[in-house]
C-alpha cells in the first residue's frame, strides 16, 4: 500500500515564524500535491509538482512556496504565518500514468493553528 | 473560474436505501472525475474514477455516472449501511499526469440504522 506521511498531526506557530509541513511518500510517485481543507470551502490546491525541482502553482499559492529536492519528499513553506493560514493542510502523490490523472493518495493531514 | 458544486447540505438516509450524491461543475472540461471518502481527522481516500468517454462506472455497491452534457457526476451507494456514513468528495482532473487535481467542498453522508 502506498503510504504518504505527514510529519506532524498537530501544530501551532505564532504569527509571523516560518513554518516547514514536510511529506513524504514511499511508492516512487512523480507528483506531489499540497492542499490545504477548511470547512465549507473544501481542499484548494496551493502547489504541485510534477517531478524533482518542478513546482506549479494552484490557485492559492500566496503566502506559500515549495520545495521538492528528491522525488520521495515535498514541502510546503509558509515564509511568514499568518492567522488566516491557520487550517488543515493534506499532502498527496499520484504516479504518471501516460493517460491523464492517476488517484490521489493522501496523507493524513498537519492541523495548524497559528496564534 | 472552475468551480465544482456538490450537495451542500448534509444527507440522512435510511439504512439499507440508495443514497444519491451530485457533483456539478462549470468552466472545466475534465478528462476525469474521481470519488473519495474521507472520515473525520483523516485524509481522503480514493473510490473510483470515471473518464470522459465512459457513462457509468461500478464497483460493488458503488455507481458512478458521469454526463459531460449536462456538466454532472452521480454517485450511488446502493444498499447503504452506517459504515458508508462519512463526507464524499468529488474531484476532476485533466488530460496531462501533470494536470491539477481540483476537489468539490464535500457532501457529509449519514447512515442511520
Amino acid at each position: 500500500d502506498v503510504k504518504v506521511t505527514q510529519s506532524s498531526r498537530y501544530l501551532v506557530k505564532r504569527t509571523g515564524e516560518k513554518v516547514f509541513l514536510e511529506c513524504v511518500q514511499d511508492m516512487d510517485h512523480e507528483n506531489m500535491f499540497w492542499y490545504r481543507q477548511d470547512p465549507g470551502l473544501g481542499l484548494r490546491l496551493i502547489y504541485f509538482s510534477y517531478d524533482v525541482k518542478m513546482k506549479e502553482k494552484g490557485d492559492i499559492p500566496e503566502g506559500y512556496s515549495v520545495s521538492r529536492e528528491k522525488k520521495e519528499r515535498f514541502s510546503l513553506i509558509l515564509e511568514s504565518a499568518s492567522t488566516n493560514q491557520t487550517s488543515m493542510y493534506l499532502c498527496a502523490s499520484s504516479p504518471h500514468t501516460g493517460q491523464g490523472n492517476s488517484p490521489l493518495h493522501f496523507g493524513n493531514g498537519t492541523r495548524l493553528t497559528v496564534t | 473560474s472552475q468551480k465544482i458544486e456538490q450537495n451542500s447540505e448534509a444527507l440522512n438516509i435510511q439504512e439499507g436505501k440508495t443514497a444519491t450524491l451530485t457533483c456539478n461543475y462549470t468552466n472545466y472540461s475534465p478528462a476525469y472525475l474521481q470519488w473519495y471518502r474521507q472520515d473525520p481527522g483523516r485524509g481522503p481516500v480514493f473510490l473510483l474514477l470515471i473518464r470522459e468517454n465512459e457513462k457509468e462506472k461500478r464497483k460493488e455497491r458503488l455507481k458512478v455516472t458521469f454526463d459531460t452534457t449536462l456538466k454532472q457526476s452521480l454517485f450511488h451507494i446502493t444498499a447503504s449501511q452506517p459504515a458508508d456514513s462519512a463526507t464524499y468528495l468529488c474531484a476532476l482532473g485533466g488530460y496531462s499526469s501533470a494536470s491539477k487535481i481540483i476537489f468539490g467542498s464535500g457532501t457529509r453522508l449519514s447512515i442511520r440504522p
